[in-house]
């Protein structure tokens, strides 16, 4: 079964630094997610993507998130400069259609030093 | 704001068991009603969801009832089994696509 892969899956960084996340989604998918879920509390929604474009964005995606499709299978999340409060588990999500359930990867842990 | 309120936060059931967690929501736009079960060192999976026409699915041991008045739903799990240990987050989408989740249950089942 095709599946949705992160890289890397431990990412450690200094506070201050960019950060790049990087997912490839299923690759008949057209709509493209990244989610945090900070240590033991709920999974939050960051932004969707479709079309080569931002559809939605959550209030925690701020001007020091991005994300980007820079080629036809990989969906990236860059963060400019790192907070301490940016340390979480970040997952990329697909789906083909809308209504559709979406299709998680097993997520980048993100530690900020 | 929470937009879907999950309880309770931890369970605990015996091997054959009926495992219950209970979700609330209040924005009457939410189209789309997903349970997702995750283990250590994974992503969510989905298990099984709902829409909000239709007041119970069941797939295997798994069933969601849905209560369109009172804005609830619950994910049932028969026979639980010790494999099922896992978090359970309820999730609830708006049509613009924007899932919004609970906060997660803990479920542990005692052999």
């Amino acid at each position: 079964e095709p599946e949705v892969t992160q890289t890397p899956s431990h990412q450690v960084t200094q506070m201050g630094q960019e950060v790049i996340l990087r997912c490839v989604p299923i690759s008949n998918h057209l709509y493209f997610y990244w989610y945090r879920q900070i240590l033991g509390q709920k999974v939050e929604f960051l932004v969707s993507f479709y079309n080569n474009e931002i559809s939605e964005k959550s209030e925690i995606f701020d001007d020091q998130f991005s994300v980007e499709r820079p080629d036809g299978s990989n969906f990236t999340l860059k963060i400019r400069s790192t907070k301490l409060e940016d340390s979480a588990m970040y997952f990329c999500a697909s789906v083909r259609h809308k209504n559709q359930p979406q299709h998680f990867g097993d997520g980048t842990r993100l530690s900020i030093l | 704001q929470q937009q879907v309120k999950q309880s309770p936060q931890s369970l605990i059931v015996q091997k054959g068991g009926i495992s219950i967690i209970n979700c609330a929501y209040e924005n009457t736009a939410f189209d789309y009603f997903p349970w997702y079960q995750q283990f250590p060192g994974k992503g969510p999976a989905l298990l099984i969801a709902i829409r909000p026409d239709v007041s119970e699915k069941k797939e295997g041991r798994f069933t969601i009832s849905f209560n369109k008045s009172a804005k609830q739903f619950s994910l049932h799990i028969m026979d639980s089994q010790p494999g099922d240990s896992a978090t359970y987050f309820c999730a609830a989408k708006l049509a613009g696509n924007q899932f919004y989740f609970g906060t997660g249950t803990s479920l542990t089942v005692i052999p």
